[in-house]
């Protein structure tokens, strides 16, 4: 059974940083393409950025919102996701789910996600 | 304003159909990208619900169904019950972007 636990979620001030890990298990996490979306309190799905397995490259894209601010990594080892969340702004307030992404040619998907961990990022 | 226009609700009776649509433009469902679409249930994380504009993953009921045409797609849902009571997003990739986006959501209410 996939499983994905997302902790590290919390209060933190503007302009401050915070660490989300992903405990994966279930699954081979070093062929993975691994994903995070956010959302913000009563609002819709946002997708963060996303990390490649490394036997494909192991980089890493992000939305524009975020892009310069957040960097995903992987601990193939520990069967880890994290995203390293810096310069952190009140609009990065959300729940952040890790997902599994599914891509190939026409597009990608995220086939299993984590419960999500909350950032609350205060002024 | 998302990329991907849902409808903000829809509702339906018990044993009703319902559709929703999701509206995207040359640069994403247009171009070819699938659609995706997912249920979230109050209070718990998204569950993909259909892939590739029209396949259901193992254990999603036959009830639900996808679909895609030109810069359009649409999820239905047959014989309501009340357990279908649920935000649903669509998902798409958009080439202007280079990301992955998603509509706004739609709450089906079933009455």
């Amino acid at each position: 059974e996939v499983q994905l636990v997302e902790s590290g979620g919390g209060l933190v001030k503007s302009g401050g940083s915070l660490r989300l890990s992903c405990a994966a298990s279930g699954f081979t996490f070093n062929d993975a393409w691994m994903s995070w979306v956010r959302q913000a309190p009563g609002k819709g799905l946002e997708w963060v950025g996303r990390i490649k397995s490394k036997t494909d490259g192991g980089t890493t894209d992000y939305a524009a919102p975020v892009k310069g601010r957040f960097t995903i990594s992987r601990d193939d080892s520990k069967n880890t996701l994290y995203v390293q969340m810096n310069s952190l702004k009140t609009e990065d307030t959300a729940v952040y789910y890790c997902v599994t992404s599914y891509d190939y040619g026409s597009g990608s998907y995220y086939n299993f996600w984590g419960q999500g961990t909350l950032v609350t990022v205060s002024s | 304003q998302s990329v991907l226009t849902q409808p903000p609700s829809v509702s339906g009776a018990p044993g009703q159909r319902v559709t929703i649509s999701c509206t995207g433009s040359s640069s994403n469902i247009g171009a070819g990208y699938d659609v995706h679409w997912y249920q979230q249930l109050p209070g718990t994380a998204p569950k993909l619900l259909i892939s590739a504009n029209s396949n259901r993953p193992s254990g999603v009921p036959d009830r639900f169904s996808g679909s895609k045409s030109g810069t359009s797609a649409s999820l239905a849902i047959t014989g309501l019950q009340a357990d279908d009571e649920a935000d649903y997003y669509c998902q798409s990739y958009d080439t202007s972007l280079s990301t992955s986006v998603f509509g706004g959501g739609t709450k089906l209410t079933v009455l």
